[in-house]
């Protein structure tokens, strides 16, 4: 089991591009979850998915920001336009979906804006 | 939603000592509380969860304490080792329904001092 698989690891976009963040959730899992981290600071939550659903993302901002988790292949977080104030931390986490169960997490992409 | 309260927000230690991070959470209906370790650079990792059918647990050096009635948990570590040294996020259910998505603390910053 590879475990939860973000990519990249690294990030690096001028301001007004577009990033793409991917990520795998282990294997059997089918909840996933977006985290942001600014440095220094801690976890926030962004938006938790499920195949092909949207279950919450009162966490992400309205505008730029777009997750989806499609039916074949990894979830992708994606942030149009970006600005400085985007760079940071991006964790992804994956559970089985069953109650009180463990959440993993990735690696994660760190994105600056340049 | 889910309020999640976390104390200290930094902590030093001298290496044999004891450490204790304090949690508090708003919403009475969450049941499942666990707690990540984040070393500088990685992701989040769990390193001891509770339920609420129990009011203590233990796992080596550290130990996790609910009082559900005063609606906070405690993580204990005790005899503290240079490689405790890390940032601790306590967690809740963000949901009384949806006990997948967790809602973090802000984050405890221990250094453990040799």
């Amino acid at each position: 089991n590879a475990g939860v698989m973000q990519n990249p690891r690294h990030l690096v976009r001028r301001r007004g591009q577009e990033a793409r963040l991917r990520c795998s959730p282990m294997k059997g899992h089918s909840h996933v979850y977006w985290y942001r981290q600014l440095p220094e600071e801690g976890l926030k939550f962004m938006v938790y998915l499920q195949k092909e659903n949207i279950i919450d993302e009162s966490g992400m901002p309205k505008e730029r920001f777009s997750a989806e988790f499609p039916k074949e292949g990894p979830s992708i977080l994606r942030i149009q336009q970006v600005v400085r104030g985007d760079s940071a931390a991006y964790f992804c986490a994956s559970s089985g979906g069953t109650e009180n169960t463990e959440a993993f997490f990735g690696q994660g992409t760190r994105l600056t804006v340049v | 939603g889910e309020n999640v309260e976390q104390h200290p927000s930094t902590l030093s230690v001298q290496e044999g000592d004891s450490a204790v991070i304090k949690c508090t959470y708003s919403d009475s209906a969450s049941n499942y509380f666990p707690w990540y370790k984040q070393e500088l650079g990685k992701r989040p990792q769990l390193i001891i969860d509770i339920r609420s059918n129990v009011g203590e647990k233990k796992d080596q050096r550290i130990a996790v304490t609910l009082n559900k009635t005063a609606k906070h948990f405690s993580l204990h570590i005790t005899e503290t080792q240079p490689e405790d040294s890390a940032v601790y996020f306590c967690a809740a259910p963000g949901e009384e329904t949806s006990y997948d998505k967790v809602i973090f603390g802000p984050g405890t910053s221990l250094s453990v001092i040799p």
